[in-house]
């Protein structure tokens, strides 16, 4: 099993640009997450999809969008990249939402 | 919403010493408080977790306890060893399913 798996691993865009953070799971789990990491502010929750066919905001979600393609993938869209963006996010899975969460090993962004 | 605070930030203890980190959250709904332990260049792992109807939970050097009244958890491990030197970070879920994070402690086990 590969477990959480996230494309690209690093990535530098142009101010205004657009992309698209992959993520799959492998674990037929049914909660699906999108944290950022930055120095000193931990891990922020930006979405999250509670189960396949929900999204909901989390504490940081001004500037992206979502999508729960289907019960394996969940992405990650920046429409207009700002330098405030660069960051590390992880992709995380759980079976539900109170069980563990097993995350991706995160892909590097940065936005100059 | 909920907010979790984790303290401290930065520890350093002594190999074979006992460390400690405690969280305090705000969502007295919250009832699953998970802890996770990152390695530099990895996604954080699971290391223990406790549930709201439970005050204690160990797994061999790991424990956990919490005091619903106080709104506070902390994590314990004892006999610190290399390998233990890493991020930890504490977490809240309450009923709307959000995993609400601390800001993490860096643990440095001192040879």
């Amino acid at each position: 099993n590969a477990g959480v798996t996230q494309t690209p691993k690093f990535q530098v865009l142009k101010t205004g640009q657009s992309m698209t953070l992959q993520c799959a799971q492998d674990m037929n789990h049914n909660s699906m997450y999108w944290y950022r990491q930055d120095p000193g502010m931990g891990l922020r929750l930006i979405y999250y999809s509670a189960s396949e066919g929900t999204t909901d905001k989390g504490e940081v979600p001004n500037g992206y969008n979502v999508s729960r393609l289907n019960k394996r993938e969940f992405s990650l869209r920046l429409e207009s990249a700002a330098p405030s963006q660069t960051s590390v996010y992880f992709c995380a899975s759980s079976e539900w939402v109170k069980n563990e969460a097993f995350f991706g090993q995160g892909t590097r962004l940065t936005v100059v | 919403g909920e907010n979790v605070e984790q303290h401290p930030s930065t520890l350093s203890v002594q190999e074979g010493d006992s460390a400690v980190i405690k969280c305090t959250y705000s969502d007295s709904a919250s009832n699953y408080f998970p802890w996770y332990k990152q390695e530099l260049g990895k996604g954080p792992q699971l290391i223990i977790d406790i549930r709201s109807n439970v005050g204690e939970k160990k797994d061999q050097r790991i424990a956990v306890t919490l005091n619903k009244t106080a709104k506070h958890f902390s994590l314990h491990i004892t006999e610190t060893q290399p390998e233990d030197s890493a991020v930890y970070f504490c977490a809240a879920v309450a009923i709307d399913d959000k995993i609400i994070f601390g800001k993490g402690t860096r643990l440095h086990i001192l040879p």
